[in-house]
């Protein structure tokens, strides 16, 4: 069973189409969650990190917030240029040991 | 602006055989990651390294991997006795403190 779940799978909006995507996790414990961009064949970008519920952070046209079971970045307003995969992971407390583990991703396009 | 970079950024090689992935972090960062993505799926987290020791480990990092940070600025992953199964993209990741991960564009490895 998955302990993060990102949805939708794919995304495919038009420009100035402002949407959200979700992360769901089912970790105790959460040290930290993680917001990525990954563009085809590239390694992932970092965006935001988030640590308590209740927590924001904002970038340009994204805005990433956090409950006790879900994360949700915001596009505002979106870009051709901001079509990419967007993963999430969480870093909490597993066996003893604090590892990284990252959604399936959400593939967004934004047509012009 | 600073980078990660990772050599060579695509790798074949024949089942059985031995593999190093180099890495260059990031050059005032602590903190050292690998990481894999077999196609189509999401990240995995493999080790972090800190303090030129294993800091985390999943338990796909077995007794086939290792890791070595031979001098000052590498950071190997070392892959014994390759297996078709091993064929993914390997990311290195560097980070000053253990929260915002700096990925290299990744190794693809392709084992026949």
């Amino acid at each position: 069973e998955d302990q993060v779940t990102q949805s939708p799978e794919a995304l495919r909006l038009q420009e100035g189409e402002s949407s959200s995507l979700n992360c769901s996790y089912t970790v105790s414990g959460l040290r930290g969650l993680f917001w990525y961009r990954q563009d085809p064949g590239k390694g992932p970008e970092f965006l935001f990190t988030l640590y308590s519920a209740g927590e924001e952070k904002e970038k340009e046209r994204l805005k990433a917030t956090l409950t006790k079971k879900e994360s949700f970045l915001h596009i505002t307003a979106p870009k051709p240029e901001d079509s990419a995969t967007y993963l999430c992971a969480v870093q909490a407390l597993s066996g003893g040991s604090y590892i990284p583990t990252f959604g399936r991703g959400t593939s967004l396009i934004v047509h012009p | 602006e600073p980078e990660v970079t990772q050599t060579p950024s695509h790798q074949v090689t024949q089942m059985g055989q031995e593999v190093i992935l180099h890495c260059v972090p990031i050059s005032n960062h602590l903190y050292f990651y690998w990481y894999r993505q077999i196609l189509g799926q999401k990240v995995e987290f493999l080790v972090s390294f800190y303090n030129n020791e294993i800091s985390e480990k999943s338990e796909i990092f077995d007794d086939q991997f290792s890791v070595e940070r031979p001098d000052g600025s590498n950071f190997t992953l070392k892959i014994r006795s390759t297996k078709l199964e091993d064929s993914a993209m390997y990311f290195c990741a560097s980070s000053e403190i253990q929260r915002q991960q700096y990925f290299g564009p990744g190794t693809r490895l392709t084992v026949t």
